[in-house]
C-alpha cells in the first residue's frame, strides 16, 4: 500500500487561510468516508481534529473544516494563528482492515 | 478519564524482537479497536495494526509478516512484538484506541505519549 499525498509544506500569515490536500486512490478515499486528520506539534502526543471526512470532536475550533472530492481530501484552517503552526497528517480506510497515513504537511504560520 | 501509556526497552539490536505494551487505564480494553502507530524520526506515521473486542486483529500488509498484536485482558494491556528488526524499525511508537464500530470510522483518539525504540547494536 502506498502512502496518501500531501504536500511537504504549507504557510500562510496570521488571520488568512490555508488548504492542505491529501491525495489517494479509488481504494482509499476515493471509496471510504473514513478519513481523518491529526495535528502534531513538536514533542507533543498526536490529536485528532477531523473524522469522518469533515467532522470535528468536541474542543476543535470550528476553523478546522474538511472535505473531499474523488480521490483528494482537504483540510482547511482559517483565521490561522501562530498555534496552528504543525504538521498535519491525513489518514483513510484502506479496505480489508487496513489504513493509510498521509506523508504529512509542515504548516507553517508567517 | 482515558489514558493509555507505552513501556518497554528502547534499544533493540538488529535481528532481535521489538516488545512493546500498552497499559490502559480509565476504561476496559474489552471494547473498540486498540493500535499501535509509528513514526520514524523525520517521517511520517505508519499504521501498524489493532486487535480488537475478543481479539481479533489487523495488520499493515507490509509489517504483516513481522507483526503480532497480542492483549492481556486482565491487567488491561496490549502488546505489540516486531520480529527481525533492523534500523530502519527505529522510530516512535504509540499506542491509540479507535472507538467505533467500523474500523477507520472514528479516527484514533487518545493517544499514548509515545515511546522511541532505536535499534542498534
Amino acid at each position: 500500500q502506498s502512502a496518501l499525498t500531501q504536500p511537504p509544506s504549507a504557510s500562510g500569515s496570521p488571520g488568512q487561510s490555508v488548504t492542505i490536500s491529501c491525495t489517494g486512490t479509488s481504494s482509499d478515499v476515493g471509496t471510504y468516508n473514513f478519513v481523518s486528520w491529526y495535528q502534531l506539534h513538536p514533542g507533543e502526543v498526536p490529536k485528532l481534529i477531523i473524522y469522518e471526512v469533515n467532522k470535528r470532536p468536541s474542543g476543535v475550533p470550528d476553523r478546522f473544516t474538511a472535505s473531499k472530492s474523488g480521490n483528494t481530501a482537504s483540510l482547511t484552517v482559517s483565521g490561522l494563528q501562530t498555534e496552528d503552526e504543525a504538521d498535519y497528517y491525513c489518514s483513510s480506510f484502506a479496505g480489508n482492515n487496513n489504513l493509510v497515513f498521509g506523508g504529512g504537511t509542515k504548516l507553517t504560520v508567517l | 478519564q482515558l489514558q493509555l501509556q507505552e513501556s518497554g526497552p528502547g534499544l533493540v539490536k538488529p535481528s532481535e524482537t521489538l516488545s512493546l505494551t500498552c497499559t490502559v487505564s480509565g476504561g476496559s480494553i474489552n471494547l473498540y479497536y486498540w493500535n499501535w502507530i509509528r513514526q520514524p524520526p523525520g517521517r511520517g506515521l505508519e499504521w501498524i495494526g489493532y486487535i480488537y473486542n475478543r481479539g481479533e486483529t489487523s495488520y499493515n500488509p507490509s509489517l504483516k509478516s513481522r507483526v503480532t498484536i497480542s492483549a492481556d485482558r486482565y491487567k488491561n494491556q496490549f502488546s505489540l512484538s516486531l520480529r527481525s528488526v533492523t534500523a530502519a524499525d527505529t522510530a516512535v511508537y504509540y499506542c491509540a484506541k479507535e472507538n467505533a464500530v467500523w474500523f477507520g470510522e472514528f479516527g484514533f483518539d487518545p493517544w499514548g505519549q509515545g515511546t522511541l525504540v532505536t535499534v542498534s547494536s
